[in-house]
């Protein structure tokens, strides 16, 4: 059964800076790996796919990294922003089925 | 393109009572599927289709959870009775095919008093 969990549960940092949140899965079986954005109240909002033959993938000030073999992503997000407060979610994906960690509360700080 | 649409957004109701909620997914996506988010963790799936079949609905408490995509297209998600702990929002999201990119809706928040 996959697994998937997001550390650290919280994070705060002052404007500008450049930060990294982890996610880690228990089955490398996955096919793709799923970034979101989930702003208080609202839906999700998908940032990247990273599909199994990737590595990574970049939007923006964003980007994902993906290594199957050690059961690991990572989102890293460059020059931050008060409008990247938000909760920020992976998922692993797997014959269509999505498991989802529980997620990193990001705050940035002006 | 128009996304995920779900109705209502808020429901609040007393245990025991009945409740649906109503997913029109984007046009041309034959995958849907139904997540339950309880406050403070990620959304857990409830039900996969793909068009009007059900691919996996094993995590779905079916003494008191049923959904329906009778013509592919839109999805009916309902409970009956509620309990407590079914507070939670419910999230729909469609795909183009399996294993492809999911979009979400706004979701549905349920309160049950």
């Amino acid at each position: 059964k996959q697994e998937v969990t997001q550390i650290p549960a919280a994070l705060s940092v002052p404007e500008g800076e450049n930060l990294v949140l982890n996610c880690s899965f228990t089955d490398s079986a996955i096919y793709n790996l799923q970034w979101f954005r989930q702003d208080p109240g609202k839906g999700l909002t998908s940032l990247l796919l990273i599909q199994s033959s990737q590595r990574e993938q970049t939007s923006g000030r964003l980007n994902a990294s993906l290594d199957k073999s050690s059961g690991r992503s990572t989102l890293y997000i460059a020059a931050s922003q008060p409008g990247d407060s938000a909760t920020y979610l992976c998922a692993g994906i797997n014959a269509g089925k999505s498991t989802f960690g529980d997620g990193t509360t990001l705050t940035v700080k002006p | 393109e128009a996304g995920v649409a779900q109705s209502p957004r808020y429901k609040i109701i007393e245990k025991r009572q009945s409740v649906a909620f109503w997913c029109n997914p984007i046009s041309g996506h034959a995958t849907l599927y139904w997540y339950q988010q309880i406050l403070g963790q990620g959304p857990k799936l409830l039900i996969q289709f793909q068009n009007n079949g059900v691919v996996d609905d094993s995590q779905l408490p079916k003494d008191r959870f049923s959904a329906e995509r009778l013509k592919g297209v839109d999805s009916t998600l309902k409970i009956q009775p509620a309990k407590l702990e079914d507070s939670a929002v419910y999230l729909c999201a469609s795909s183009p095919s399996v294993d492809s990119e999911a979009f979400f809706g706004q979701g549905t928040r349920l309160t049950v008093v």
